[in-house]
């Protein structure tokens, strides 16, 4: 089945430990994106891949790192999260973002405390 | 900066009406535009991608039109049903960035 997977689902931690969202897809995409949902604020683009070793910064990367060392796999880091990224995070993957439909994960939640 | 707005925010309407929801950009340096859904606690799911180029699409009882010279978007909806409960969420691209707007939250009622 075509997908896009995200781990964890949930997560709850605190202000300063490191952690990692694994986001993979099985369809081949060359393209690769990371959002936040925000209530009053919508989903805003962190980070986006055209393909890999290439990756650019969205509206809000701040905090926010990522890498591309394989076409199926776009992790997010947060180095150091902090209470202001505690948010609903979705990976997103697409052939060609000009030309194609965009496919979403079902979504982290991250609480930072 | 780009910035995209839906109106209205919210609608009810009894089921089998006809709908429209609104999208409106301000920066027409686009390469598509796309209609998603999103259901309460759920990830996205795409509807309809028009391209720059493109004036409309449609799937099923659904049809987007895009006008680009105005900066806007429509997504029709006919026959609506209470499965088509949702946030509707239009998004703009640009190469690699995508816009969204903050969405449309449908209600229909049996």
């Amino acid at each position: 089945e075509a997908q896009v997977t995200q781990n964890p689902r949930y997560l709850i931690t605190v202000t300063g430990k490191k952690l990692t969202v694994t986001c993979s897809q099985n369809m081949n995409h060359e393209y690769m994106s990371w959002y936040r949902q925000d209530p009053g604020l919508g989903l805003r683009q962190i980070y986006y891949s055209m393909n890999v070793e290439v990756t650019d910064k969205g509206d809000v990367p701040e905090g926010y790192k990522v890498s591309r060392k394989e076409k199926r796999n776009f992790p997010l880091i947060l180095e150091s999260p902090s209470p202001n990224q505690t948010s609903l995070y979705f990976c997103a993957s697409s052939f060609r973002p000009r030309a194609d439909t965009q496919y979403f994960g079902p979504g982290t939640r991250l609480t930072v405390l | 900066k780009q910035e995209v707005t839906q109106i209205p925010a919210a609608l009810s309407v009894p089921e089998g009406e006809n709908l429209v929801l609104n999208c409106s950009f301000t920066d027409s340096a686009i390469y598509n535009l796309q209609w998603f859904r999103q259901d309460p606690g759920k990830g996205l799911t795409s509807l309809l991608l028009i391209q720059s180029s493109q004036r409309e699409q449609t799937s099923g009882r659904l049809n987007a039109s895009l006008d680009k010279s105005s900066g806007r978007s429509t997504l029709y909806i006919a026959a609506s049903q209470p499965g088509d409960s949702a946030t509707y969420l239009c998004a703009v691209g640009n190469t690699g960035k995508l816009i969204f707007g903050q969405g449309t939250t449908l209600q229909v009622k049996p």
